[in-house]
C-alpha cells in the first residue's frame, strides 16, 4: 500500500507563532484529507485537499500531486489548535476503495 | 442527526467476551468504513461498506473480527473472543458514494473506545 510520512513528529509553537506540517506520499493519489484530532479523540476535517492550495480561516492547505506531498500552514497559532494533526491520501489503486491511509501524525502544542 | 454517531463511547469487557460495536452514518451516505486507533499500530483501515455489501475486508485483523451493515444504513462491528490486543479505539466514517471509483470526503464518527482486561 502507499507509505504516507509526516513531519515533524512534535512541534511545540508559541501562541501567536506559524508553522509548517509537512505529508509525503509514495504513490499516486486520488484525494487527499487533513484531520484535527482534538483532545477528545475526535477527528475534525480540516481539507479534502487532492491538489492545489485552499484556505480555511488561519488554515490553508497545499498538495502537489505530481511530487507527492502535500503541506498544512497555520498562521497566528492559538491554543485551541493543540492536538494532533493527521494527513491521510486515498491511493490511486483500483482495488483502493477509498480507503485512508494515514500518517503517525504531528503532535502539536501551542503554548500562551 | 446531523453527523456520524457511533455506540456505545466506552466499552469495558472481558478477555474471551464478545462485543458488538454500532455505527450511525451520515444520512444518505452509501460508504461506510471502519478503521481502529491503537498506540503502536496508529489509525489503521478496517472494512469497507457500498450499500450493504463490503467489497474490501482486507484490514480485517483475524476471522474474530466480522461487520454488517443493514438497509444501507447503520453498520455492526462484531469482535469474537476478545483478546487484550483489541484494546483500542474503533472509529467509523461515512462518505456521499463510493460507485465509478469515485470517493468522496469521509467524515468521522466519535469512536467507541474499547478496553479488553
Amino acid at each position: 500500500g502507499i507509505q504516507v510520512e509526516q513531519s515533524p513528529p512534535d512541534l511545540i509553537l508559541q501562541e501567536g507563532a506559524n508553522s509548517t506540517l509537512r505529508c509525503n506520499f509514495s504513490d499516486s493519489v486520488n484525494n487527499l484529507q487533513w484531520f484535527h484530532q482534538n483532545p477528545w479523540g475526535q477527528l475534525i476535517n480540516l481539507f479534502y485537499i487532492p491538489s492545489g492550495t485552499k484556505q480555511n480561516g488561519r488554515l490553508s492547505a497545499t498538495t502537489v500531486a505530481t511530487e507527492r506531498y502535500s503541506l498544512l500552514y497555520i498562521s497566528s497559532s492559538q491554543t485551541t489548535d493543540s492536538g494532533v494533526y493527521f494527513c491521510a491520501p486515498q491511493a490511486r489503486f483500483s482495488d483502493s476503495w477509498g480507503k485512508l491511509q494515514f500518517g503517525a501524525g504531528t503532535q502539536v502544542v501551542v503554548t500562551p | 442527526g446531523a453527523g456520524v454517531s457511533q455506540s456505545p463511547s466506552n466499552k469495558v469487557t472481558e478477555k474471551g467476551k464478545d462485543v458488538e460495536l454500532r455505527c450511525d452514518p451520515i444520512s444518505g451516505h452509501t460508504a461506510l468504513y471502519w478503521y481502529r486507533q491503537s498506540l503502536g499500530q496508529g489509525l489503521e483501515f478496517l472494512i469497507y461498506f457500498q450499500g450493504n455489501s463490503a467489497p474490501d475486508k482486507s484490514g480485517l485483523p483475524s476471522d474474530r473480527f466480522s461487520a454488517e451493515r443493514t438497509g444501507g444504513s447503520v453498520s455492526t462491528l462484531t469482535i469474537q473472543r476478545t483478546q487484550q490486543e483489541d484494546s483500542a479505539v474503533y472509529l467509523c466514517a461515512s462518505s456521499r458514494s463510493g460507485t465509478s471509483g469515485i470517493y468522496n470526503e469521509q467524515f468521522f464518527g466519535p469512536g467507541t473506545r474499547l478496553t479488553v482486561l
